[in-house]
């Protein structure tokens, strides 16, 4: 099992909905969490944190469950300019090298 | 403030060619990490580095070398080059919070085809 894991996508949605994408990790030791963007060709780019109280940032919501072991991204009245992969990082206490996932691609549509 | 650049940004080598990648931070960052990202496997370590003289292998590090005699650098080089590297290499630096790293900053990238 990967530690870090997503869903692919692509996920295609019309401009104005509202999208989530889940990434679960294996590690109970894991303690900082991160969302990036990827647009196609280029580098990844922070997002935004994810931290235990859950983040906002405007049409975008990330949440943590310790418990279940998983982070969520939510995106509210999508726009075109939201297509792009959408990258999960996890790091674990003690370890210089976060662990990504391979990202979900997002589409969105007029 | 240039945050983190790559050289070059597109090469194209023969088999067996060498090369040297290299990567420059000007934001003080003690960690560097280089990682090559393939369609459908994400990003992939090869090296990293937690600070100046300091260097580790990743999950992919066969056939590169790195060194990291100054601490805004982090060269990547490949001695003999094979079809199998052709990627495109992303570096990205980053600061230790609480014993681990904090937010990635990554270059634009390096294109690189290998014939």
């Amino acid at each position: 099992r990967k530690e870090v894991e997503q869903d692919p996508g692509p996920f295609n949605v019309p401009e104005g909905a509202t999208v989530a994408f889940n990434c679960t990790y294996s590690n109970s030791a894991s303690q900082s969490f991160f969302w990036y963007r990827q647009d196609c060709r280029k580098e990844p780019k922070l997002l935004m944190s994810v931290y235990s109280s859950g983040n906002e940032d405007g049409r975008f919501t990330a949440q943590l469950n310790r418990a279940s072991q998983y982070i969520s991204l939510l995106i509210r009245d999508s726009k075109l300019s939201d297509s792009a992969t959408y990258l999960c990082v996890v790091t674990s206490g003690g370890s210089y090298i976060p662990t990504f996932g391979r990202g979900t691609s997002l589409i969105v549509h007029p | 403030n240039a945050g983190v650049t790559q050289t070059p940004k597109f090469r194209v080598l023969k088999t067996g060619q060498s090369m040297t990648l290299l990567c420059a931070q000007d934001m003080n960052h003690e960690y560097m990490y280089w990682y090559r990202q393939d369609p459908g496997m994400g990003l992939r370590l090869i090296h990293y580095s937690v600070g100046e003289g300091t260097t580790a292998k990743g999950e992919v590090p066969d056939g590169y070398n790195v060194s990291r005699l100054k601490k805004q650098n982090f060269l990547l080089g490949l001695e003999s080059a094979a079809p199998s590297q052709t990627s495109v290499y992303f570096c990205a630096s980053s600061y230790p919070v609480a014993g681990g790293p904090e937010t990635q900053y990554f270059g634009p990238g390096t294109r690189l085809l290998v014939l």
